[in-house]
């Protein structure tokens, strides 16, 4: 069974500019999350879709977005890009969504370079 | 606020020695507490996971012990090998749509 794939692997943004972000879960995996990992702030929960639905978000602004498709693949989208953005983007899939109720399956990352 | 705090930042070990690392949570509300460990250029991959009915979870070589009264658990890692060399990072969650509230991370070297 394939792994969680995320595209692109790295990204060269500019300030102010936004960026979309894609994630394809494991065949059978209805719920995507994603997750930003910076040497700062270590790995923070971004939100989570299910089925179509976000069903969590955190601590995040409204700059960040995201949407998940009828295929349960995923998009992330960052607008007015800010250099604090940059960091590796993970998205992470589950059968069941939550995660205490299915184990995470993380992707290898889009690593975002805002200069 | 850190609602996860681990220890130690970095760790290095001799081959077949045990490597121990630590965290504490503050919300009582948690009630999963995973392990994942990360090579370079990987995702992070769950290792381990325990829930607060049990005080130990012991797969192969790695080890949870819990301690629900002190908040605190720990993953040990038995007769430790060059290849366990990465970064781990303890975990928690709470029931429903919650997310996984990360440790800031270990990097560990096990020297040959």
């Amino acid at each position: 069974k394939a792994g969680v794939t995320q595209t692109p692997r790295y990204l060269i943004k500019t300030r102010g500019q936004q960026v979309t972000l894609s994630c394809s879960p494991i065949s059978g995996h209805r719920s995507v999350s994603w997750y930003q990992q910076t040497p700062g702030q270590g790995l923070q929960f971004l939100f989570e879709y299910f089925s179509e639905t976000q069903r969590n978000k955190g601590n995040f602004p409204g700059r960040f977005s995201g949407r998940q498709f009828s295929n349960s693949r995923s998009e992330m989208n960052v607008s007015t890009l800010e250099l604090g953005d940059s960091a590796l983007y993970l998205c992470a899939s589950s059968f069941r969504g939550g995660a205490r109720n299915s184990p995470l399956h993380f992707g290898n990352g889009t690593r975002l370079t805002v200069t | 606020q850190q609602q996860v705090k681990q220890s130690p930042q970095s760790l290095i070990v001799q081959k077949g020695g045990i490597s121990i690392i630590n965290c504490a949570y503050e919300n009582t509300a948690f009630d999963y507490f995973p392990w994942y460990q990360q090579f370079p250029g990987k995702g992070p991959a769950l290792l381990i996971a325990i829930r607060p009915d049990v005080s130990e979870k012991k797969e192969g070589r790695f080890t949870i012990s819990f301690n629900k009264s002190a908040k605190q658990f720990s993953l040990h890692i038995m007769d430790s090998q060059p290849g366990d060399s990465a970064t781990y990072f303890c975990a928690a969650s709470k029931g429903g749509a919650d997310g996984l509230t990360f440790g800031k991370g270990t990097h560990l070297i096990i020297q040959p």
